[in-house]
This record gives structure tokens, sequence and C-alpha cells, in this order.
């Protein structure tokens, strides 16, 4: 069946250094992708999308990238805070039109 | 200000006695989601509106019902609750279907 999968379950980080988080998916037909950052206690909350047709996306301190060809997808964090440490999901859209959400990378931050 | 909106934020519940989870929204999206989340996995769909046209996964069992009586709210029915339905339950809405979704902060449900 499809799938999409973050490459590791935890992702240790110094405060300040960029964050890299990746994401692999299997359908080729996903046109769709949404990141997502859930806190300790509460749901997740948007952070940044981006759709086939592009192949990178700047938002505040974040940056997806999007590899069609080998179907892959990071998240960059700038600088990151405290305040980044979470647990960070993927998600796609199956050819069901069915969002399908990967197993989620925890951050944490190093002071 | 509060989007999504879920009611209450812990619910403590018996083994099968009936349990009500409620989710507002006041962004007037079309489409209204529950999850189940349990610990340290993702969110899992349990059903999902538009509008008012339901459409239930396939693995979502039976003891689970829901219903959107008008745009604003949804709510989740767990007819007989068993020790392995505590969790997180999500609610989250989409304007259209296959755009972003916004969710709620969450229900946690535990079933004594």
């Amino acid at each position: 069946g499809e799938s999409v999968g973050l490459h590791l379950p935890t992702l240790s980080v110094q405060e300040g250094d960029n964050s890299i988080i990746n994401c692999a998916y299997s359908n080729s037909a996903s046109d769709y992708f949404i990141w997502y950052k859930q806190e300790s206690g509460k749901g997740p909350q948007f952070i940044i999308d981006i759709r086939s047709n592009m192949d990178k996306r700047q938002g505040q301190r974040v940056t997806v990238l999007l590899n069609k060809t080998v179907k892959h997808l990071s998240l960059q964090i700038a600088a990151t805070q405290p305040g980044d440490s979470a647990v960070y999901f993927c998600a796609s859209y199956s050819s069901a039109s069915k969002i399908i959400f990967g197993s989620g990378t925890r951050l944490s931050i190093r002071p | 200000d509060a989007m999504v909106i879920q009611n209450p934020r812990y619910q403590v519940t018996q083994f099968g006695k009936p349990v009500t989870l409620s989710c507002s929204q006041t962004l007037n999206h079309n489409v209204m989601y529950w999850y189940q989340q349990k610990s340290s996995q993702a969110p899992k769909l349990l059903f999902h509106y538009y509008d008012k046209d339901f459409n239930n996964e396939a693995d979502t069992p039976d003891n689970f019902q829901s219903r959107r009586p008008n745009t604003s709210f949804c709510f989740l029915d767990i007819r007989s609750p068993g020790l392995g339905d505590a969790a997180m339950y999500l609610c989250a809405t989409s304007r259209e279907w296959k755009e972003t979704q916004y969710f709620g902060p969450g229900t946690r449900l535990l079933v004594l």
C-alpha cells in the first residue's frame, strides 16, 4: 500500500544550528505535501505545504524541498530554537485522495 | 482566536460507558475530520464529513459513530469504550477536500 515515512524517529540538534527532517513517499502520483508540528499534548499545527509543481517553498525560518524524482521531501528549520522542540509529521495525499501521515520525527534541542 | 475547538480537553470514562466528544469550528469549512492518535504514532483517520456527507474509513470500528448537525459542530460518539480506545482524539477541518487541515487541540480519553 501507499506509505509516507520519516527517515529518523528522533533528531537532536544544537540550539542555533539548522535542522533537516527528511521524509519519503511511495506514490508518484502524490501532488500535495504538508508538514505539521505537534507539541506535547497539543494538536498538529500546520507549518508549510508544497504542491508538486514546485521544488521549493519558503516560510518564516522554514523551507520545504521536494524531489519528485526520488520521491523525497525535506523540512529545513533555520537557527533552531527551544520552541521548535516537537514531533514533526510529513503528510501527503494518496491516489484515493486520502491524507497519509508519516510516522513522525521527534526533534529535540540541545542548549 | 481558537478556530477549531474541542471539548472536553480531557475525558475519563468507564469501560463500556458511552462517551461523546465534541468539536466546533469558526472557519466555516466544508470538511470536518476525526482522528485517533495513540502515543508516539501518527494520527489515524476515523471518518470525515464533507458538508453532511459522511465517509467512514474501512477499518474504523463500528463502536465509533459521528454526527454533524450543522456546519460548525461535529461529534464523536464511542458507544462502548474499551481499554484500547484510550487515545488522543483530534478534530480537524479543511475548506475543501485535499486542502490544508487545521487541527483542534485534541481530547485525551482515558478508559478505566
